[in-house]
């Protein structure tokens, strides 16, 4: 079993949805989790972190966290055509933020149509 | 800041032939890390070095590839030989201090023939 498991999709919703993004994992000593955005041709950049369980909220975009069931989410409501992408969790068991040893899903490509 | 800057952007090479790859980091960054993604693997951490000084190398796929970080604002990743199923888009990011945003370069995409 991967230590990250992540659909790829793709995932095309209608401009406007909820979108519902996740990633399972099997090191329950993961404690820290990330998500990352990644447009065509660049490098991923740090949308959301989480540390342990719940919830946080930024904006259009909520990150959760189910330790008890190895599961992440990330929703995106209100989904603009802008936010077509590649999104990629990620997660590591020592240190706080986007650290050194971070463990990657293979990322969920999303399109948002206009 | 102009971010992580990466070289060359695109490369093709041939079977056999060697590949450097630069990275200049963001100034002041103490963390450097080199990634490299493909489609079957997602994306793998290779190396990354605290103040130049490499700190973990156990993603370093075979010793074909190497690392250096000669000073604060310059690393290179090595591949000596290449080979085919080393085609990847290869990430160099940086960070300040432990636990703090990690910023990515834009990548270089190798396809090695």
């Amino acid at each position: 079993q991967k230590e990250v498991e992540q659909d790829p999709g793709p995932l095309s919703v209608p401009e406007g949805a909820i979108v519902s993004l996740n990633c399972t994992y099997s090191n329950s000593a993961f404690q820290y989790f990330m998500w990352y955005r990644q447009y065509s041709r660049k490098g991923p950049e740090l949308l959301m972190y989480t540390y342990s369980s719940g919830n946080k909220e930024d904006g259009r975009f909520t990150a959760q966290v189910d330790k008890s069931s190895k599961y992440i989410s990330l929703f995106i409501r209100d989904s603009q055509p802008s936010d077509s992408a590649t999104y990629l969790c990620a997660m590591s068991a020592v240190g706080g933020g986007s650290n050194y040893k971070l463990t990657f899903g293979k990322g969920t490509l999303l399109t948002v149509n206009p | 800041d102009a971010g992580v800057i990466q070289s060359p952007r695109h490369e093709v090479t041939e079977m056999g032939q060697e590949v450097t790859l630069r990275c200049k980091p963001i100034s002041g960054h103490d963390y450097l890390f080199w990634y490299r993604q493909t489609m079957m693997r997602g994306l793998e951490l290779l190396i990354y070095f605290n103040n130049n000084v490499p700190i973990d190398d156990s993603g370093m796929p075979e010793d074909r590839f190497s690392a250096k970080m000669p000073n604060a604002s310059f690393s290179t990743l090595k591949i000596q030989p290449s080979e085919p199923r080393d085609s990847a888009v290869y990430f160099c990011a940086s960070s300040y201090g432990q636990g703090n945003t990690i910023y990515f370069g834009e990548g270089s995409w190798l396809t090695v023939v």
